[in-house]
């Protein structure tokens, strides 16, 4: 069954450092999503990405934060200079609109990413 | 804020028994969906149920919505020990967002005892 993949699983990096997330999304699949879940808490919309376009945003995606698809089957978060409070488990999640299961996103493993 | 929220937050009972978690939420809503996530691991989708739907089943899983006291109840029939992980509701906004961001709620701990 297909699914989605997040690399690296761990990261660990110091504060002020420049990350970047990857995933591979479902193949077919169009629209995609990062959200975060902070230790403990719940799990939180980062952003939403369609047609190499950011759709939707929340407040937590500020300047720091940006997504890429760079090519056919990545799909990329950076955090440009990381801060304590961005350690996290981070998933990456994709949706195919068309069909029958079309409401469901499918989530990745996760990277947990921890700033020191 | 629209963020389901669960009800019990951590819930024990025995293999075999059943397990009933609950899940409100605030504004209306286009569907709700319930995740699994096991300890430190991924989201599992479990289940979706629409907005004009009351009940639906998936094997030994039964959810119900009441739109009208916006809340939604998962039960889990006969449980084993390998459904022991953390039950999450999430709420698509109706006409909200445009491609159905999810709100998740803080989940319920369910520990099944074998």
């Amino acid at each position: 069954e297909p699914e989605v993949t997040q690399t690296p699983s761990h990261q660990v990096t110091q504060m002020g450092q420049e990350v970047i997330l990857r995933c591979v999304p479902i193949s077919n699949h169009l629209y995609f999503y990062w959200y975060r879940q902070i230790l403990g808490q719940k799990v939180e919309f980062l952003v939403s990405f369609y047609n190499n376009e950011i759709s939707e945003k929340s407040e937590i995606f500020d300047d720091q934060f940006s997504v890429e698809r760079p090519d056919g089957s990545n799909f990329t978060l950076k955090i440009r200079s990381t801060k304590l409070e961005d350690s996290a488990m981070y998933f990456c999640a994709s949706r195919d609109p068309r069909g029958a299961w079309g409401e469901t996103q499918y989530f990745g493993p996760g990277t947990r990413l921890l700033v020191l | 804020s629209q963020q389901g929220e669960e009800d019990p937050q951590a819930l024990s009972i025995q293999e075999g028994e059943n397990a009933t978690m609950n899940c409100s939420y605030k504004t209306s809503i286009n569907n709700l969906q319930w995740y699994r996530q096991n300890s430190g691991r991924g989201l599992v989708h479990l289940i979706l149920i629409r907005s004009n739907e009351r009940e639906k089943h998936s094997g030994r899983l039964r959810v119900t919505l009441d739109t009208s006291k916006k809340s939604s109840s998962l039960l889990i029939t006969a449980s084993r020990a390998a459904d022991t992980a953390s039950y999450f509701c999430a709420t698509v906004v109706d006409r909200g967002s445009t491609l159905g961001r999810l709100y998740f709620g803080r989940g319920t701990q369910l520990t099944v005892w074998p």
